[in-house]
C-alpha cells in the first residue's frame, strides 16, 4: 500500500461542476502539499497546509489531522483547470523528502 | 515578480556529451532542489543544497552532479547522459527545510538524449 493515495485517479467533469479530489496518507507528516502540474508543464505550488482549511480563489483545501486526509475542491470548474494534481507529503523523519501522490488527471469539458 | 527559472525550456543532448541545466531563483531562498520526473511518474529528489551543503540522495546515479556558486543559481550537471536519463528536470526552491516553507518550483527543463 503506497503510503499516500489520491482518488480518484481520473476524474472527467463538465464546466461549472464542483470537484473534489481526495488524499489519504498514512505517516505522521509536517506538511501537506497540493501541487498542480499540466501537461509538458512544470510544477505549481497550489497549496500547503498543517491544519485545517485554505482558499485560494476557486480552490478550496482542507485537511484532516486526525484522520490523515486532505481534500482539494475546486468551485466552478472551468476548462483550464484541467491538469494533473497531486498530493505530496513531508513525513515528520525528513526535512526534505516528499512521499508523493500518484496524482489525479482532471478534464474540465466546456 | 520573485520565482524560479529554468533554462532552457527543452534541451537535447546526444548519447554521452556532458549537459549543463540551469536553475535560478529570485527568491532568495536557502534550499534548492533538483527532480527528476519521467513520464507518468512522480518526481524523484536527486539531490539538495541548504545553503551551500550538498546532499545527495542514496540512489541518484554519479553520473549527475550539481554546483551551487551562489544562493541564486544551482547546476545540474550530467556528465554523460544515457538513453534512461532523458526526462523534465524540475528544479525547486524553499526557504527552509521542513514543513514550513512551502516549495517553489520552475517549468522545468525537458532533456532528449539522441
Amino acid at each position: 500500500k503506497n503510503e499516500v493515495e489520491q482518488s480518484p485517479q481520473n476524474l472527467t467533469a463538465q464546466e461549472g461542476e464542483f470537484i473534489t479530489i481526495n488524499c489519504s496518507y498514512s505517516v505522521g507528516i509536517s506538511a501537506l502539499h497540493w501541487l498542480q502540474q499540466h501537461p509538458g508543464g512544470g510544477i505549481v505550488s497550489l497549496f500547503m497546509l498543517s491544519s485545517g482549511k485554505k482558499k485560494h480563489g476557486r480552490l478550496i483545501a482542507t485537511i484532516n489531522i486526525q484522520e490523515k486526509h486532505s481534500s482539494l475542491h475546486i468551485t466552478a470548474s472551468h476548462p483550464r483547470d484541467s491538469a494533473v494534481y497531486i498530493c505530496a507529503v513531508r513525513s515528520r523523519d525528513s526535512n526534505y523528502q516528499l512521499i508523493w501522490g500518484a496524482g489525479t488527471k482532471l478534464i474540465i469539458k466546456p | 515578480d520573485a520565482m524560479v527559472i529554468q533554462n532552457p525550456r527543452y534541451q537535447v543532448t546526444q548519447f554521452g556529451k556532458p549537459v549543463t541545466l540551469s536553475c535560478s531563483q529570485t527568491l532568495n531562498h536557502n534550499v534548492m532542489y533538483w527532480y527528476q520526473q519521467k513520464s507518468s511518474q512522480a518526481p524523484k529528489l536527486l539531490f539538495h543544497y541548504y545553503d551551500k551543503d550538498f546532499n545527495n540522495e542514496a540512489d541518484t546515479p554519479d553520473n549527475f552532479q550539481s554546483r551551487r556558486p551562489n544562493t541564486s543559481f544551482c547546476f545540474l550537471d550530467i556528465r554523460s547522459p544515457g538513453l534512461g536519463d532523458a526526462a523534465m528536470y524540475l528544479c525547486a526552491t524553499s526557504r527552509d527545510p521542513g514543513g514550513n516553507s512551502p516549495l517553489h518550483f520552475g517549468n522545468g527543463t525537458r532533456l532528449t538524449v539522441t
